[in-house]
């Protein structure tokens, strides 16, 4: 078992450019999230899926959009990139909404 | 909000010491957890702790729930360079949506 995989590991964007970060998690866990990591600000919840079909927003959701794909799978996309969107990003996945969490790698993402 | 206040920020330990960290907050929580994050990795679960006053170990590490719910510390004994790291309490109560919230870390160094 993979666990929860991330792509890309790594990402430099200039100001208004979009990109999709995905996740895929391979434990047929129902619940899935996307975190942002700053220094000095722990982790901070962007969107959640509690369940396949279903998102909602988080801590900070202002700047990003989700998608729940399958099961398996659950993407966070940056429309239009911003300088205060640099961060690492983490996706977890849970088997029940806000259970015990598993952590991807992260995507560092710069924007420029 | 609720929020987790984590202390200390960080350490720096000989090897071989004993490490204590803790988690405070003025809400009240029925689960707490406790993270590790390598450099370059997401976090990952630790120990969990579902009861007040519950005491669990893993290998070197120990962790308690606090009898006031509000709480819960880790030590890690004879510290070894491996433990280097961020250390993260995450909280969870369990009254409608289950949120969990973390902690900002404590980021431990280990001296050789």
């Amino acid at each position: 078992n993979a666990g929860v995989t991330q792509t890309p590991k790594f990402q430099v964007l200039k100001t208004g450019q979009s990109m999709t970060l995905q996740c895929a998690q391979d434990m047929n866990h129902n619940s899935m999230y996307w975190y942002r990591q700053d220094p000095g600000m722990g982790l901070r919840l962007i969107y959640y899926s509690a369940s396949e079909g279903t998102t909602d927003k988080g801590e900070v959701p202002n700047g990003y959009n989700v998608s729940r794909l399958n099961k398996r799978e659950f993407s966070l996309r940056l429309e239009s990139a911003a300088p205060s969107q640099t961060s690492v990003y983490f996706c977890a996945s849970s088997e029940v909404r806000d259970n015990e969490q598993f952590f991807g790698p992260g995507t560092r993402l710069t924007v420029l | 909000g609720q929020q987790l206040n984590q202390s200390p920020q960080s350490m720096f330990i000989q090897e071989g010491e004993d490490v204590s960290m803790n988690c405070t907050s003025s809400s009240i929580f029925n689960t707490w957890l406790w993270y590790k994050q390598d450099p370059g990795e997401g976090p990952v679960l630790l120990i969990a702790l579902y009861k007040a006053g519950e005491l669990t170990s893993n290998g070197r590490l120990t962790a308690q729930f606090g009898i006031t719910r509000k709480d819960s510390f880790l030590n890690i004994s004879a510290s070894i360079p491996s433990d280097v790291g961020i250390y993260f309490c995450a909280a969870r109560y369990s009254g409608g949506y289950q949120k969990v919230t973390f902690g900002t870390g404590t980021k431990l160094q280990v001296i050789p």
